[in-house]
Protein backbone atom coordinates (compact mmCIF):
# COMPACT_ATOMS: atom_id res chain seq x y z
CA UNK A 1 0.00 0.00 0.00
CA UNK A 2 2.65 2.08 -0.93
CA UNK A 3 0.87 4.69 -3.03
CA UNK A 4 3.10 7.31 -4.21
CA UNK A 5 7.17 7.37 -2.77
CA UNK A 6 9.81 9.70 -3.43
CA UNK A 7 13.67 9.44 -2.85
CA UNK A 8 16.07 11.06 -1.21
CA UNK A 9 13.47 12.23 1.88
CA UNK A 10 16.94 14.86 2.68
CA UNK A 11 20.20 16.09 0.47
CA UNK A 12 22.13 18.71 0.99
CA UNK A 13 24.11 20.44 -2.31
CA UNK A 14 26.69 22.64 -2.98
CA UNK A 15 26.07 25.63 -5.72
CA UNK A 16 26.35 23.51 -8.84
CA UNK A 17 26.40 20.12 -8.31
CA UNK A 18 23.31 18.37 -10.24
CA UNK A 19 20.79 15.39 -8.50
CA UNK A 20 17.95 13.62 -9.57
CA UNK A 21 14.46 13.38 -7.47
CA UNK A 22 13.03 9.50 -8.00
CA UNK A 23 9.15 9.42 -7.80
CA UNK A 24 7.46 5.89 -8.27
CA UNK A 25 3.28 5.34 -7.97
CA UNK A 26 1.81 1.73 -7.56
CA UNK A 27 -2.28 2.67 -8.15
CA UNK A 28 -1.46 2.79 -12.30
CA UNK A 29 -2.22 6.33 -13.08
CA UNK A 30 -1.57 8.06 -16.02
CA UNK A 31 -0.65 11.55 -14.73
CA UNK A 32 2.39 12.74 -12.97
CA UNK A 33 3.50 15.71 -11.44
CA UNK A 34 6.52 18.03 -9.67
CA UNK A 35 5.56 20.30 -7.42
CA UNK A 36 7.94 22.71 -4.85
CA UNK A 37 6.46 24.20 -1.75
CA UNK A 38 8.26 27.10 -0.22
CA UNK A 39 6.97 28.99 2.76
CA UNK A 40 4.15 31.82 2.13
CA UNK A 41 4.10 30.34 -1.63
CA UNK A 42 2.24 27.33 -1.15
CA UNK A 43 2.67 24.53 -3.94
CA UNK A 44 3.81 25.53 -7.18
CA UNK A 45 3.82 22.85 -10.43
CA UNK A 46 7.47 22.60 -11.66
CA UNK A 47 6.88 20.07 -14.09
CA UNK A 48 3.73 17.63 -15.24
CA UNK A 49 3.39 14.45 -17.04
CA UNK A 50 -0.44 13.86 -18.54
CA UNK A 51 0.42 10.65 -19.57
CA UNK A 52 3.32 8.28 -20.07
CA UNK A 53 5.44 9.84 -22.95
CA UNK A 54 4.26 13.01 -22.38
CA UNK A 55 5.67 15.90 -20.49
CA UNK A 56 4.64 19.93 -19.85
CA UNK A 57 6.33 23.02 -18.32
CA UNK A 58 4.25 24.06 -15.35
CA UNK A 59 4.03 27.53 -13.44
CA UNK A 60 8.06 27.24 -12.59
CA UNK A 61 10.09 25.44 -14.73
CA UNK A 62 13.43 26.97 -14.92
CA UNK A 63 16.49 25.32 -13.84
CA UNK A 64 14.72 21.39 -13.72
CA UNK A 65 14.21 18.80 -16.07
CA UNK A 66 12.13 15.74 -16.02
CA UNK A 67 11.96 12.28 -17.19
CA UNK A 68 8.67 9.87 -17.43
CA UNK A 69 10.44 6.42 -17.42
CA UNK A 70 7.31 4.52 -17.45
CA UNK A 71 3.73 5.09 -16.26
CA UNK A 72 5.24 4.54 -12.98
CA UNK A 73 8.10 6.57 -12.51
CA UNK A 74 8.62 10.50 -12.96
CA UNK A 75 11.90 11.73 -11.91
CA UNK A 76 12.80 15.48 -11.92
CA UNK A 77 16.40 16.58 -12.13
CA UNK A 78 18.39 19.67 -11.47
CA UNK A 79 21.32 20.03 -13.45
CA UNK A 80 23.38 22.70 -11.91
CA UNK A 81 21.61 23.47 -8.42
CA UNK A 82 21.22 27.04 -6.76
CA UNK A 83 20.17 28.06 -3.44
CA UNK A 84 16.84 29.54 -5.13
CA UNK A 85 16.07 25.83 -5.47
CA UNK A 86 16.30 25.14 -1.62
CA UNK A 87 12.53 23.90 -1.26
CA UNK A 88 10.65 20.98 -0.26
CA UNK A 89 9.76 18.87 -3.13
CA UNK A 90 6.24 16.73 -3.51
CA UNK A 91 5.56 14.66 -6.26
CA UNK A 92 1.86 13.44 -6.72
CA UNK A 93 -0.49 11.34 -8.94
CA UNK A 94 -3.45 11.45 -10.31
CA UNK A 95 -5.84 9.13 -12.75
CA UNK A 96 -6.05 11.72 -15.16
CA UNK A 97 -6.65 15.55 -14.95
CA UNK A 98 -7.15 17.82 -11.57
CA UNK A 99 -10.72 16.78 -11.85
CA UNK A 100 -9.59 13.75 -9.80
CA UNK A 101 -7.50 13.66 -6.76
CA UNK A 102 -4.17 14.09 -6.49
CA UNK A 103 -1.87 12.05 -4.38
CA UNK A 104 0.81 13.05 -3.04
CA UNK A 105 4.46 11.20 -1.94
CA UNK A 106 5.61 12.95 2.11
CA UNK A 107 8.18 15.14 0.04
CA UNK A 108 11.88 15.54 -0.41
CA UNK A 109 13.64 18.28 1.30
CA UNK A 110 17.05 20.36 -0.10
CA UNK A 111 18.79 22.19 0.68
CA UNK A 112 21.24 23.63 -1.53
CA UNK A 113 24.78 25.58 0.02
CA UNK B 1 -5.02 33.48 -15.12
CA UNK B 2 -6.45 31.80 -11.92
CA UNK B 3 -5.32 32.35 -8.39
CA UNK B 4 -6.40 31.48 -5.13
CA UNK B 5 -6.11 33.93 -1.45
CA UNK B 6 -6.01 32.48 1.53
CA UNK B 7 -6.31 35.64 3.63
CA UNK B 8 -5.21 33.59 7.39
CA UNK B 9 -1.68 32.31 7.50
CA UNK B 10 -2.16 31.17 10.77
CA UNK B 11 -5.31 30.06 13.50
CA UNK B 12 -5.62 29.20 16.65
CA UNK B 13 -8.81 27.77 17.72
CA UNK B 14 -9.63 25.94 21.33
CA UNK B 15 -10.74 21.92 20.98
CA UNK B 16 -14.17 21.31 20.47
CA UNK B 17 -14.25 24.96 18.87
CA UNK B 18 -15.11 25.52 15.03
CA UNK B 19 -12.95 26.55 12.75
CA UNK B 20 -13.18 28.31 9.36
CA UNK B 21 -10.96 28.83 7.04
CA UNK B 22 -11.43 31.51 4.24
CA UNK B 23 -10.42 30.79 0.76
CA UNK B 24 -11.28 33.76 -2.41
CA UNK B 25 -10.75 32.63 -5.90
CA UNK B 26 -9.81 34.79 -9.16
CA UNK B 27 -11.34 32.71 -12.19
CA UNK B 28 -13.01 33.84 -15.38
CA UNK B 29 -14.78 30.40 -15.88
CA UNK B 30 -16.44 27.42 -13.65
CA UNK B 31 -13.53 27.11 -11.07
CA UNK B 32 -12.88 23.57 -9.88
CA UNK B 33 -12.18 23.77 -6.06
CA UNK B 34 -10.64 21.86 -3.37
CA UNK B 35 -9.33 21.87 0.01
CA UNK B 36 -6.40 20.07 0.64
CA UNK B 37 -4.56 18.97 4.22
CA UNK B 38 -0.87 18.69 5.04
CA UNK B 39 -0.02 17.09 8.68
CA UNK B 40 3.25 17.75 9.84
CA UNK B 41 6.19 16.38 7.44
CA UNK B 42 3.43 14.75 5.55
CA UNK B 43 2.21 15.07 1.76
CA UNK B 44 -0.93 16.69 1.05
CA UNK B 45 -4.33 14.74 1.64
CA UNK B 46 -7.46 15.66 -0.43
CA UNK B 47 -10.03 16.94 2.14
CA UNK B 48 -13.19 17.60 -0.43
CA UNK B 49 -14.00 18.96 -3.42
CA UNK B 50 -16.21 21.24 -5.81
CA UNK B 51 -16.93 21.05 -9.36
CA UNK B 52 -20.81 21.52 -9.79
CA UNK B 53 -24.11 21.22 -7.98
CA UNK B 54 -24.88 21.67 -4.46
CA UNK B 55 -23.03 24.60 -3.36
CA UNK B 56 -22.34 22.60 0.35
CA UNK B 57 -19.83 19.54 0.03
CA UNK B 58 -19.00 17.37 2.35
CA UNK B 59 -15.52 15.97 3.16
CA UNK B 60 -13.81 13.50 4.70
CA UNK B 61 -12.52 14.33 8.85
CA UNK B 62 -16.20 16.10 9.38
CA UNK B 63 -15.15 19.00 7.38
CA UNK B 64 -17.51 20.94 5.10
CA UNK B 65 -17.02 23.66 2.47
CA UNK B 66 -19.52 26.33 0.84
CA UNK B 67 -19.20 27.39 -2.83
CA UNK B 68 -20.50 31.22 -3.10
CA UNK B 69 -20.07 32.25 -6.42
CA UNK B 70 -20.91 35.89 -5.52
CA UNK B 71 -18.31 36.01 -3.02
CA UNK B 72 -15.75 34.05 -5.22
CA UNK B 73 -15.61 32.19 -2.26
CA UNK B 74 -15.18 28.44 -1.36
CA UNK B 75 -14.53 28.69 2.58
CA UNK B 76 -14.04 25.43 5.06
CA UNK B 77 -15.65 24.78 8.00
CA UNK B 78 -15.12 21.89 11.07
CA UNK B 79 -18.36 22.16 13.63
CA UNK B 80 -15.96 21.15 16.69
CA UNK B 81 -11.95 20.64 15.98
CA UNK B 82 -9.99 17.71 17.43
CA UNK B 83 -6.41 18.26 18.20
CA UNK B 84 -5.49 16.11 15.08
CA UNK B 85 -7.10 18.71 13.34
CA UNK B 86 -3.60 20.90 13.98
CA UNK B 87 -2.31 21.35 10.10
CA UNK B 88 -1.40 23.57 7.21
CA UNK B 89 -4.72 23.63 4.86
CA UNK B 90 -4.24 24.62 1.09
CA UNK B 91 -7.48 26.01 -0.98
CA UNK B 92 -6.34 25.01 -4.88
CA UNK B 93 -8.19 25.84 -7.99
CA UNK B 94 -8.54 24.42 -11.46
CA UNK B 95 -10.81 24.34 -14.51
CA UNK B 96 -12.10 20.94 -15.79
CA UNK B 97 -9.80 18.84 -18.07
CA UNK B 98 -6.70 20.73 -16.98
CA UNK B 99 -3.62 19.24 -15.33
CA UNK B 100 -2.86 22.39 -13.40
CA UNK B 101 -3.70 23.10 -10.15
CA UNK B 102 -3.25 26.72 -8.30
CA UNK B 103 -2.93 26.46 -4.54
CA UNK B 104 -2.85 29.12 -1.88
CA UNK B 105 -0.38 29.95 0.39
CA UNK B 106 -1.76 28.07 2.62
CA UNK B 107 -3.42 28.66 6.46
CA UNK B 108 -1.52 26.47 9.58
CA UNK B 109 -4.28 25.92 12.56
CA UNK B 110 -2.95 25.26 15.56
CA UNK B 111 -5.26 23.86 18.50
CA UNK B 112 -5.14 24.48 22.20
CA UNK B 113 -6.23 22.29 24.50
Amino acid sequence: NAGVTQTPKFQVLKTGQSMTLQCAQDMNHNSMYWYRQDPGMGLRLIYYSASEGTTDKGEVPNGYNVSRLNKREFSLRLESAAPSQTSVYFCASSVGAITGELFFGEGSRLTVL
Amino acid sequence: AQSVTQPDIHITVSEGASLELRCNYSYGATPYLFWYVQSPGQGLQLLLKYFSGDTLVQGIKGFEAEFKRSQSSFNLRKPSVHWSDAAEYFCAVGRSNDYKLSFGAGTTVTVRA
